[in-house]
């Protein structure tokens, strides 16, 4: 069973949907969460970090985080065709000693116009 | 905002050719990664440092080396380069910080035929 759980899609969504993307995770060690977006031929880039159950807000993208169920959550609001990319959630415990991430097989997202 | 670049977006090579990929990140970030991303295995880390002419093998370093002589620069070398190292390569650098996010440059398509 992999650590983080990502459904690949693709999600196929009408513009100014509300999207909602997820993951699941086994590790309770896992502290720190983060989402990238990626878009096709590019390098991932950070959306969202958060490191504590509940939600962070950021314009359109809100990341929700419940350690209790490992369960973790983007939501985007008023989706755009430019928000069509892949998403990857990462996430990493506290300890300086293992700096890399486990990332999530990521999900393609495409909004129709 | 963190800047990190690699030296080529996209790279042709030979079976047996040495290949050198470079990465540069202008944070003063401790920490450097190495990545490839294949359709359907996701991000794998090939190696990562955490400090000049430090490294540690991550899940795929087999016929992979690193090298990072300077703090900013961190550079993969694939000695003997075969088909199956057709890959996207992603570099990463991330603070020395607990927890932690990572930010990756634009990555560097390798095609070895």
């Amino acid at each position: 069973q992999k650590e983080v759980e990502q459904d690949p899609g693709p999600l196929s969504v009408p513009e100014g949907a509300i999207v909602s993307l997820n993951c699941t995770y086994s590790n309770s060690a896992f502290q720190y969460f983060m989402w990238y977006r990626q878009y096709s031929r590019k390098g991932p880039e950070l959306l969202m970090y958060t490191y504590s159950s509940g939600n962070k807000e950021d314009g359109r993208f809100t990341a929700q985080v419940d350690k209790s169920s490992k369960y973790i959550s983007l939501f985007i609001r008023d989706s755009q065709p430019s928000d069509s990319a892949t998403y990857l959630c990462a996430m990493r415990g506290a300890t300086v000693g293992r700096r890399a991430l486990t990332f999530g097989s990521g999900t393609r997202l495409q909004v129709q116009p | 905002d963190v800047k990190v670049t690699q030296s080529s977006r996209y790279l042709v090579k030979r079976t047996g050719e040495k290949v050198f990929l470079e990465c540069v990140q202008d944070m003063d970030h401790e920490n450097m990664f190495w990545y490839r991303q294949d359709p359907g295995l996701g991000l794998r880390l090939i190696y990562f440092s955490y400090d000049v002419k430090m490294k540690e093998k991550g899940d795929i370093p087999e016929g992979y080396s690193v090298s990072r002589e300077k703090k900013e620069r961190f550079s993969l070398i694939l000695e003997s380069a075969s088909t199956n190292q057709t890959s996207m390569y992603l570099c990463a650098s991330s603070p020395g910080l607990a927890g932690a996010p990572q930010f990756f440059g634009p990555g560097t398509r390798l095609t070895v035929l």
